[in-house]
């Protein structure tokens, strides 16, 4: 089965970027999404065909997706995206998650 | 405004059955697939199972193949995920969530809590 792979955890200092990736076999020819998850919240999505920004979503948030890996950056970071980030494509009619990145805003 | 309400969780034995709902407002249902979502206490997101508008894909992730089985009710902007035999191992919180198929899943329910133990 397809699999995506995410770092546990990365940490960023106030506005500044964190960069978060997603490695898959040959993801750049999916399209990658990404979705945050606050505690208690329900996910919500924040990148999808790889670049773009559902409405509501601060600029801030961008996404990037080629070869093997799809990266969400988040310039500016501020303590409100603090959340765990989880990143999807399709393969086969199937969703796949990727298992889940922790951003810490310190 | 899109709405997605899951219900029907709760605590329930190893082996026994659980049928959980959700109830869609705010979008035209049938025009969408739908999904069950899960996480399991300190982990991650895991795709459960996928229906499309008209029932034509069904898809479920291979740990529940042959156990749970989604369903939908386009009629009552319902959708449904019956359980049998459930595990230890299928205590989560789940979500559902509507997408175009092969799209993103845009917006998810509050999620429903599924406790499975003796």
């Amino acid at each position: 089965s397809y699999e995506l792979t995410q770092p546990p955890s990365v940490s960023v200092s106030p506005g500044q970027t964190a960069s978060i990736s997603c490695s898959g076999d040959t993801l750049g020819n999916k399209y990658a999404c990404w979705y945050q998850h606050r505690p208690g919240q329900s996910p919500v999505l924040v990148i999808f065909q790889d670049k773009k920004r559902p409405s509501g979503i601060p600029e801030r948030f961008s996404g990037s997706n080629s070869g093997n890996t799809a990266t969400l950056t988040i310039s500016g970071a501020q303590a409100m995206d603090e959340a765990d980030y989880y990143c999807q494509a399709w393969d086969r009619n199937t969703v796949v998650f990727g298992g889940g990145t922790k951003l810490t805003v310190l | 405004e899109v709405q997605l309400v899951e219900s029907g969780g709760g605590l329930v034995q190893p082996g026994r059955s659980l049928r959980l709902s959700c109830v869609a407002s705010g979008f035209t249902f049938d025009e969408y697939g739908m999904h069950w979502v899960r996480q399991a206490p300190g982990k991650g997101l895991e795709w459960v199972s996928g229906i499309s508008w008209n029932s034509g894909h069904i898809e479920y992730v291979d740990s529940v193949k042959g156990r749970f089985t989604v369903s939908r009710d386009n009629a009552k902007n319902s959708l449904y995920l019956q359980m049998m035999s459930l595990r230890v191992e299928d205590t989560a919180l789940y979500y559902c969530a509507k997408s175009r198929w092969s799209a993103p899943l845009d917006y998810w329910g509050q999620g429903t809590l599924v406790t499975v133990s003796s």
